[in-house]
């Protein structure tokens, strides 16, 4: 089925250390996958963080960056330096070519230590 | 700025009584979707639709019915609300565009 699996957390960083939370897809009924990282800061609601809907491309935002490895079936959400900012629950999904169904990985807790 | 709102934001329900919870979008997006999320997991989709009076049964649409009165209004409704039905449900809207959902801020069921 289509389905998404990611790092299970809670995962604990200290501030200024690289980060990468991953992700891997399945996707048997997509033909042409979009990747997603929604993230869910404390007391906020879901928003998305950032996208990629062609294969072999990368993705940025916020200082964060994944690449969308078709070979692999891996969206891995990785960044080279985080800050305290950066705790939140982040959530990696894989949409269909018309986004009508995403499913949503169960989502990764990010601590960042000062 | 996109938003979606959600009401009631929190409610405790009894078994078997009826529950109704409500979304409504002002970013003029067509389709919109109900999530349920449960404690430590995913979201999973309950139901969604892509045009007033029309709705579509997502992966777990049983126990649930759902209404899109209109374009900006899109409501779960659960007709004999179970103790399994307890969880965070979200409502997105997703812009015409294809690749972003905006969501509201989740309502929390807890059913007694």
């Amino acid at each position: 089925g289509d389905s998404v699996t990611q790092t299970e957390g809670p995962v604990t960083v200290s501030e200024s250390e690289s980060l990468i939370i991953n992700c891997t897809y399945s996707a048997t009924s997509i033909a042409y996958p979009n990747l997603f990282w929604y993230v869910r800061y404390p007391g906020e609601g879901l928003q998305l963080l950032l996208k990629v809907i062609t294969a072999g491309q990368k993705g940025s935002s916020r200082g964060f960056e994944a690449t969308y490895n078709k070979e692999t079936t891996s969206f891995h959400l990785q960044k080279a330096s985080v800050q305290e900012s950066d705790s939140a629950v982040y959530y990696c999904a894989l949409g269909d070519g018309s986004n009508n169904r995403i499913f949503f990985g169960d989502g990764t807790q990010l601590v960042v230590k000062p | 700025e996109a938003a979606v709102t959600q009401s009631p934001r929190s409610k405790v329900a009894v078994t078997g009584g009826k529950v109704t919870l409500s979304c409504h979008q002002t970013n003029n997006h067509d389709y919109m979707y109900w999530y349920r999320q449960d404690t430590g997991h995913g979201l999973r989709l309950i139901h969604y639709s892509y045009v007033a009076d029309s709705t579509e049964k997502g992966d777990i649409p049983d126990g649930y019915k759902a209404s899109r009165p209109s374009q900006e209004n899109f409501s779960l409704i659960l007709e004999l609300a179970s103790l399994s039905q307890t969880a965070v449900y979200f409502c997105a809207s997703r812009d015409n565009s294809g690749n972003t959902l905006y969501f509201g801020e989740g309502s929390r069921l807890i059913v007694v």
